[in-house]
């Protein structure tokens, strides 16, 4: 069955340390997201790419980074410069450009916690 | 810029009872209309969508949402809750021509046996 997978389910990070989430999609969509959810706060954009070797800042960008060099993956790195960055974070997919009608699709989540 | 409000952070309601969960957006443009459910630490599932058309949109697990446009809300509804209902319910909004979603605040639906 198509989906994204998100990996891993939990992850822990010390201070001053850069970790990388992982998001894999085999729905062959061509746009990718990244959200950070915090209690009381709902789904905050991060960043979101439409194409391969292209994307933008959503949101909440800062502290954050992203590549887009295969159509299936779309890892997001949390770095050093993120000051608060435990929360649950949400990898979705759609079938993109032109298609704002279709619906996105989400993984089941990495939840990061700080050591 | 678009914006969805969710009203009720918490909702309780006894099984069998009806519910309503409300949503009220805004946008100077034409939107489309999402409700997603998120169940304890996992991702969102999409209970339905209002792209265009009849404004009554019927999704899965019994849930209906009515798009009314004179006063921007999508309020979602279910005649008859289970416990299998308690989850966290998402309002969001996309403007025509536009690839991003913007979530409400969620509002979580308990269940009273």
């Amino acid at each position: 069955d198509g989906g994204i997978t998100q990996s891993p389910k939990y992850l822990f990070r010390k201070e001053g340390q850069n970790v990388t989430l992982s998001c894999e999609q085999n729905l062959n969509h061509d746009a990718m997201y990244w959200y950070r959810q915090d209690p009381g706060q709902g789904l905050r954009l991060i960043y979101y790419s439409q194409i391969v070797n292209d994307f933008q800042k959503g949101d909440i960008a800062e502290g954050y980074s992203v590549s887009r060099e295969k159509k299936e993956s779309f890892p997001l790195t949390v770095t050093s410069a993120q000051k608060n960055p435990t929360a649950f974070y949400l990898c979705a997919s759609s079938r993109g450009t032109g298609g704002s009608y279709q619906p996105q699709h989400f993984g089941d989540g990495t939840r990061l916690s700080i050591l | 810029a678009q914006s969805v409000t969710q009203l009720d952070s918490q909702v309780p309601v006894f099984e069998e009872a009806p519910v309503e969960l409300r949503c009220n957006y805004s946008s100077s443009v034409s939107v489309y209309l999402f409700w997603y459910v998120q169940y304890p630490n996992q991702g969102l599932q999409l209970l339905l969508k209002y792209l265009s058309g009849s404004t009554l949109v019927k999704g899965i697990n019994g849930f209906e949402a009515e798009f009314n446009k004179s006063q921007t809300s999508f309020h979602l509804r279910k005649p008859s809750v289970h416990i299998s209902d308690t989850a966290e319910y998402f309002c969001a909004v996309s403007e025509w021509g536009n690839e991003k979603l913007t979530f409400g605040t969620g509002t979580r639906l308990t269940i009273i046996p």
